[in-house]
């Protein structure tokens, strides 16, 4: 199957710092994205639909200036949490379709940050 | 509407028994569900996929149920084994490919 790949796989940073995840499609092109974010013992809670080339959809709710999406190319996707706090800590998931009919979402192996 | 927030139940199944995991979505115009299967700390795995045309799918030792009726999923898992202890997601299709995801439920396999 398609092979999506994120890093990086854990990150602890200082509160106030920036952090970079990446979301690469390894053997398909995918032009449209899905980052998710996951809290200890609950569901995924779709964050925002990133489209290369264009800018990204955010859910109700997500700050888009907190969580910065880039799609600048048909294999890479990046999420940026800005200036990250304590409650930003979570486990953060990327997503995407590998352009088939089926639909199949594949997704990444997920990046746990910690913020101090 | 979305299950965000709530606390995974539990199913815990005899190893060998068959497994039956529920799950109920929400939107009527949904098309195309899929079971994923997650292991801790790490990201989710498809295991099966069904469409709106469809009220059943069998795979290698799963059997996915759709009653599109009540919008009601089922993954059975037959012969439960040691390394199907995971928490088991259902997610549905509300548009181009955009997915929600329901609260996901926690199988523990007793040995």
């Amino acid at each position: 199957g398609a092979v999506v790949s994120q890093h990086p796989s854990r990150v602890i940073c200082k509160s106030g710092t920036s952090v970079k995840i990446e979301c690469r499609s390894l053997d398909f092109q995918a032009t449209t994205m899905f980052w998710y974010r996951q809290f200890p013992k609950k569901s995924l809670m779709l964050m925002a639909t990133s489209n290369e080339g264009s800018k990204a959809t955010y859910e109700q709710g997500v700050e888009k200036d907190k969580f910065l999406i880039n799609h600048a190319s048909l294999t890479l996707s990046t999420l940026t949490v800005t200036s990250a706090h304590p409650e930003d800590s979570s486990f953060y998931i990327c997503s995407a379709n590998s352009g088939t009919n089926t639909g199949e979402l594949f997704f990444g192996e997920g990046s746990r940050l910690t913020v101090l | 509407g979305e299950s965000v927030g709530l606390h995974l139940p539990t199913l815990s199944v005899q190893e060998g028994d068959n497994s039956i995991i529920n799950c109920a979505y929400s939107n009527s115009a949904s098309d195309y569900f899929i079971w994923y299967k997650q292991e801790s700390g790490k990201g989710p795995q498809f295991i099966i996929d069904i469409r709106s045309n469809m009220d059943k799918r069998q795979g290698q030792r799963v059997t996915v149920l759709l009653n599109k009726t009540v919008k009601h999923l089922s993954l059975q898992i037959a012969a439960t084994q040691p390394g199907d202890s995971a928490v088991y997601f259902c997610a549905e299709n509300t548009g181009t490919y955009k997915y929600i995801f329901g609260t996901g439920t926690r199988l523990k396999v007793l040995a």
